[in-house]
């Protein structure tokens, strides 16, 4: 059973740079027809797609984020990494990463991460 | 962006009634759409994909239909566990978009 567990900073300052780390168990993150995912929900609001990776590294963002964002993978470590620069109040939100499978129809996200809560205060 | 639309954004409903919820996409989507259940304080979890596949594990209970630009989740017979709120999301153009929301409660 693929697990995915998020960690990194739970406070940041404005203008600083979010830092966040996906950690994949109970498979290889390099096997299998799958990119690597981060959404982010602010509380009480809708999901919003931050972007995704492969394992050769090859990233889509969302146009929205992309001149501040950054997704990394490190298939030694089994992780993928978020950065997401410049940050501002808005983008106070939960923070999940997600298995993206484009070996099924429809492309779904069907494994998440239990989300990590990340506050942009000073 | 595709934009997705929800309806409703809210609906009360009991325990045994069926519930249909719609989604709409701004363009022609194919069948990659894929509804999500999100209870409080947890993650979205999967429930179908490609429009009508049921995730494995996912009762069957929960059904979807639809292609192109329309799209509904119904469930036949909601139980206490049900009550969620639930989201469909596009796949077919990046980037990945989800629709609003449609929180279901208890009447």
């Amino acid at each position: 059973q693929v697990q995915l567990q998020e960690s990194g900073q739970g406070l940041v300052k404005p203008s600083q740079t979010l830092s966040l780390t996906c950690t994949v168990s109970g498979g290889s993150i390099s096997s299998g027809s799958y990119y690597w995912s981060w959404i982010r929900q602010p509380a009480g609001k809708g999901l919003e797609w931050i972007g995704r990776i492969f394992t050769s590294g090859s990233t889509n963002y969302n146009p929205s984020l992309k001149s501040r964002v950054t997704i990394s993978v490190d298939t030694s470590k089994n992780q993928f990494s978020l950065k997401l620069s410049s940050v501002t109040a808005a983008d106070t939100a939960l923070y999940y990463c997600a298995r993206y499978y484009y070996g099924s129809s429809g492309y779904p996200l069907d494994y998440w991460g239990q989300g990590t809560l990340v506050t942009v205060s000073s | 962006d595709i934009q997705m639309t929800q309806s409703p954004s809210s609906l009360s409903a009991s325990v045994g009634d069926r519930v249909t919820i719609t989604c709409r996409a701004s363009q022609s989507i194919s069948n990659y759409l894929n509804w999500y259940q999100q209870k409080p304080g947890k993650a979205p979890k999967l429930l179908i994909y490609a429009a009508s596949s049921l995730q494995s594990g996912v009762p069957s209970r929960f059904s979807g239909s639809g292609s192109g630009t329309d799209f509904t989740l119904t469930i036949s017979s909601l139980q206490p566990e049900d009550f969620a709120i639930y989201y469909c999301q596009q796949s077919y153009s990046m980037p990945l978009t989800f629709g609003g929301g449609t929180k279901v409660e208890i009447k």
